[in-house]
């Protein structure tokens, strides 16, 4: 593995189904970060991790969850999928704190909510 | 509320240069960054900024003015490949991104 990967590539989920977005990185950064980009609007931060065993909400958390159980794993969880989270969902890594550190982001899952 | 505006699409000529420019306001200010995001890719890191200036990397340079909330990503010599979508980002003060929709730069040869 270099650097971050996110499995899948792409997914077509039934609206009501429960999905696991599995992201990994092997930099040993500390923080890691989920973010969903829709066209128009940006990069928007769903939830963050400082640290293994901690995690935080960032702009648009509602209907996800995160969990951070060691430095190289950050899933996202959809308990219950629904059309307005289709969209291009990005894993990402830095030091976190102090500014100037740079994010660096995987490959990104594509979700189809139907 | 915090904002990060930038053009929405610009286009430019083979060879020529480009200044892609990105005003913001937000809650606090700990640096801008520049990334590069090819159609169906990541965002990859192209500058950082915190104190007010003009940062030289190679063909492209970023500048930034702390004053004026107001920063700008320069490219010379234009190549095919540079056509992409450029996010400014804004670290605030509590060390969180807040991002750009992104500006579509088109190169025309």
């Amino acid at each position: 593995i270099a650097g971050i990967t996110q499995a899948p590539t792409s997914q077509i989920l039934a609206a009501g189904r429960r999905m696991t977005l599995r992201c990994t990185q092997d930099m040993r950064h500390n923080a890691m970060y989920w973010y969903r980009q829709d066209l128009g609007l940006g990069l928007r931060l769903i939830h963050y991790s400082n640290t293994a065993g901690t995690t935080g909400k960032g702009e648009v958390p509602d209907g996800y969850s995160v969990s951070r159980a060691n430095t190289d794993d950050f899933p996202l969880t959809l308990a219950s999928a629904v059309p307005s989270q289709t969209s291009v969902y990005f894993c990402a890594s830095s030091e976190p704190g102090t500014s100037g550190r740079e994010q660096y982001f995987g490959p990104g899952t594509r979700l189809t909510v139907l | 509320g915090q904002n990060i505006d930038q053009p929405t699409e610009m286009t430019a000529t083979e060879g020529a240069i480009v200044q892609i420019n990105c005003t913001y306001q937000t809650s606090g200010f700990n640096g801008l960054f520049w990334y590069q995001q090819h159609a169906g890719e990541a965002p990859t890191f192209l500058s950082y900024n915190v104190l007010d200036g003009l940062e030289e990397k190679g063909r492209f340079s970023s500048f930034l003015s702390r004053s004026k909330g107001y920063s700008y990503l320069l490219l010379k010599e234009l190549q095919m490949k540079d056509s992409a979508s450029y996010l400014c980002a804004v670290t605030d003060s509590n060390y969180q991104l807040i991002w750009g929709a992104g500006t579509k730069l088109i190169i025309k040869p």
